[in-house]
């Protein structure tokens, strides 16, 4: 039933370590993001992919690398954590409209909750 | 620069009673406004999705409104419930710039309803 899922849901760590969060969806998208929201609860978007193609890529670390193995996941690898890293990390999904480059509402992940100690 | 700034930044209100929250943008050009609710612990989910040409909408208790001349929405809940605190975020859509996928978000309102 779950549209959007995301593993783990909270995941503490040391800094340096690297971690990998998980997301994928049943609804066919063809567009997935990023988001991380931080202790302000104040929502950023990070990266979006479509079609297997990064085609935005928000001021991020290269810490930070989105992979695709396939339309319907979009996984968040990131290297060398630091403590500013910790925040709740919000994947996404929505179709993108054939006629332009507007997408459909995006369904949101429960979030994973990073803490890096 | 796009932004789009909400007001109140939290707000505490009694079960039953109505409140108005607000969203005024200066993204340009305009695409849509969508207003998103986020409980506790979960990620946002679509409340209503706003065009140029339309002044209002509605979802339930919820009744949003577009004034795309002075750049302004509002979401207005009628008699609040329990399950309605939440923050709710403002998001606007252009057609180019603004962030990501052209959207610009905004900081939310938190709400509290108080029994």
């Amino acid at each position: 039933d779950t549209a959007v899922s995301q593993t783990p849901k909270y995941l503490v760590t040391q800094m340096g370590n690297d971690k990998s969060i998980k997301c994928e969806q049943n609804l066919g998208h063809d567009t997935m993001y990023w988001y991380k929201q931080d202790s302000k609860k104040f929502l950023k978007i990070m990266f979006s992919y479509n079609n297997k193609e990064l085609i935005i890529n928000e001021t991020v670390p290269n810490r930070f690398s989105p992979k695709s193995p396939d339309k319907a996941h979009l996984n968040l690898h990131i290297n060398s954590l630091e403590l500013g890293d910790s925040a709740v990390y919000f994947c996404a999904s929505s179709r993108r409209i054939p006629s332009g480059r507007t997408t459909d509402t995006q369904y949101f992940g429960p979030g994973t909750r990073l803490t890096v100690l | 620069k796009n932004q789009v700034e909400q007001s109140p930044q939290s707000l505490i209100i009694l079960e039953g009673k109505n409140c108005t929250l607000q969203c005024n943008y200066t993204v340009s050009p305009f695409s849509n406004l969508r207003w998103y609710k986020q409980d506790t612990g979960r990620g946002p989910v679509s409340l209503t999705i706003m065009t140029f040409s339309e002044n209002t909408k509605s979802n339930g208790r919820y009744t949003a409104t577009l004034d795309a001349d002075t750049k302004q929405s509002s979401l207005h809940i009628t008699a609040s419930q329990l399950s309605d605190s939440a923050s709710y975020i403002c998001v606007v859509r252009g057609d180019s710039g603004g962030g990501a996928d052209g959207l610009t978000f905004g900081k939310g309102t938190h709400l509290i309803i108080q029994p």
